[in-house]
């Protein structure tokens, strides 16, 4: 079964500095993945994804993630930071369900970022 | 404007009380779900729904019901609420029913059960 697992619950970097956050996934078959990003006291919203085109996928707010078949990993980079990236980042996998497709999120990963 | 919508945004009830939190979107979407967010678990999925009187389970669906009448539409029930469903609570929805389909997410209903 399709999941997920992001390395960090916390992540500390400093304005400017380069925002590395890692996923990687577990999948029998091509995974679908996605990363969005949940402000405080917000809802999500996405902020990109993958779904088997490119394997380097670009986002919003200068954002893009790589997929890597062979290390099963979809680690998100931002290469400078910024305060407002301060949020609460999930990856997550869609997989086939009885109805339909199922969502599997990851644990998440909150960003402080210090100026 | 664009928007899932979910009433109420906080909520605190007592154990065995029913009760229902609505979710609406006017986007036309036919796919809706709804998650649980918890602490160190991230968002697991309850129910979902590809299309009108279409549902199915998600990872953890017990205690909860949900009923799709309308394309807009997609209540949660708790028929008899318990503490270990304190929770914080999103609707989404999606355009497709494919797998690749963005989700865009309510505000996000916060439970009480005492």
């Amino acid at each position: 079964a399709q999941s997920v697992t992001q390395l960090g619950s916390h992540v500390s970097v400093s304005e400017g500095a380069l925002v590395l956050l890692r996923c990687n996934y577990s999948s029998s078959v091509p995974p679908y993945l996605f990363w969005y990003v949940q402000y405080p006291n917000q809802g999500l919203q996405l902020l990109l994804k993958y779904t088997s085109a490119a394997t380097l996928v670009k986002g919003i707010n200068g954002f893009e993630a790589e997929f890597k078949k062979s290390e099963t990993s979809f680690h998100l980079t931002k290469p400078s930071a910024h305060m407002s990236d301060a949020a609460e980042y999930f990856c997550a996998v869609t997989r086939r369900g009885t109805g339909g497709f199922k969502t599997i999120f990851g644990a998440g990963t909150r960003l402080f970022v210090k100026a | 404007e664009a928007q899932v919508t979910q009433n109420p945004r906080y909520l605190i009830t007592v154990t065995g009380k029913k009760l229902t939190v609505t979710c609406s979107q006017n986007m036309n979407h036919e796919y809706m779900s709804w998650y649980r967010q918890d602490p160190g678990l991230g968002l697991r999925q309850i129910y979902y729904s590809m299309n009108v009187e279409v549902t199915d389970k998600g990872d953890v669906p017990e205690g909860y019901k949900v009923s799709r009448k309308e394309k807009r539409n997609f209540p949660l029930i708790l028929e008899s609420p318990s503490p270990n469903q304190t929770s914080l609570y999103f609707c989404a929805s999606s355009l497709g029913q494919g797998s690749t389909d963005t989700q865009y997410f309510g505000p996000g209903t916060r439970l009480t059960v005492l």
